[in-house]
């Protein structure tokens, strides 16, 4: 029972640098998700996805971008990454943005930023 | 946008003891959630409430989605290590928006 794989797990990247995180999950779920975690901050959402082919900004959409080729996996981007962007990464999905759907999260990526 | 306003934010107690966390809005939700997070991993869904008023237990916890639907409680009975984590509320108002709003949630800290 995979349920949502996040890869890959920890990270340590140079300012400037680009780099992929990938989210797969094998439940069929249509929504997918990609928040960033920081102390005192809770989860907050980076971009979402109701479906493959589809994006949408979140809460902090600003330095990140995503892509949904297959339904199975969601993909964030950092093109430049900053400083600003250390933080764990979790991605989630839902069969449905439904009431009785809950989020299902992957284990998270820690990403470090010098 | 919407927030939740979640406390304490962080609570140290004794093995066996009794736990009772919160959230709050100003907005009205038509879905709680509580997860937990344990260290090095993903948070993890404990319980789901979906009508106003409605209480809900899974073993040794029990929430309950607030008549106002601007709160909801969750409470854990007899404390034991293993509830160490972080529990996090979040809400759900529905319709278009396809956003959950977290709490910044409650750190636990059991000592045996």
């Amino acid at each position: 029972n995979a349920g949502v794989t996040q890869t890959p797990k920890f990270r340590v990247l140079k300012t400037g640098q680009s780099m992929t995180l990938l989210c797969a999950q094998d439940m069929n779920h249509e929504y997918m998700y990609w928040y960033r975690q920081d102390p005192g901050m809770g989860l907050r959402l980076i971009h979402y996805s109701v479906g493959e082919g589809t994006t949408a900004k979140g809460e902090v959409p600003d330095g990140y971008n995503v892509s949904r080729l297959k339904k199975q996996n969601f993909l964030l981007g950092l093109e430049s990454a900053a400083p600003s962007q250390t933080s764990v990464y979790f991605c989630a999905s839902s069969y449905a943005q439904a009431y009785n759907h809950p989020q299902h999260f992957g284990d998270g990526t820690r990403l470090s930023i010098l | 946008g919407q927030q939740l306003n979640q406390s304490p934010q962080s609570m140290f107690i004794q093995e066996g003891e009794d736990v009772s966390m919160n959230c709050t809005s100003s907005s009205i939700f038509n879905t709680w959630l509580w997860y937990k997070q344990d260290p090095g991993e993903g948070p993890v869904l404990l319980i789901a409430l979906y009508k106003a008023g409605e209480l809900t237990s899974n073993g040794r916890l029990t929430a309950q989605f607030g008549i106002t639907r601007k709160d909801s409680f969750l409470n854990i009975s007899a404390s034991i290590p293993s509830d160490v984590g972080i529990y996090f509320c979040a809400g759900f108002s529905g319709g278009s928006n396809y956003k959950l709003t977290f709490g910044k949630g409650t750190l636990l800290t059991v000592n045996p």
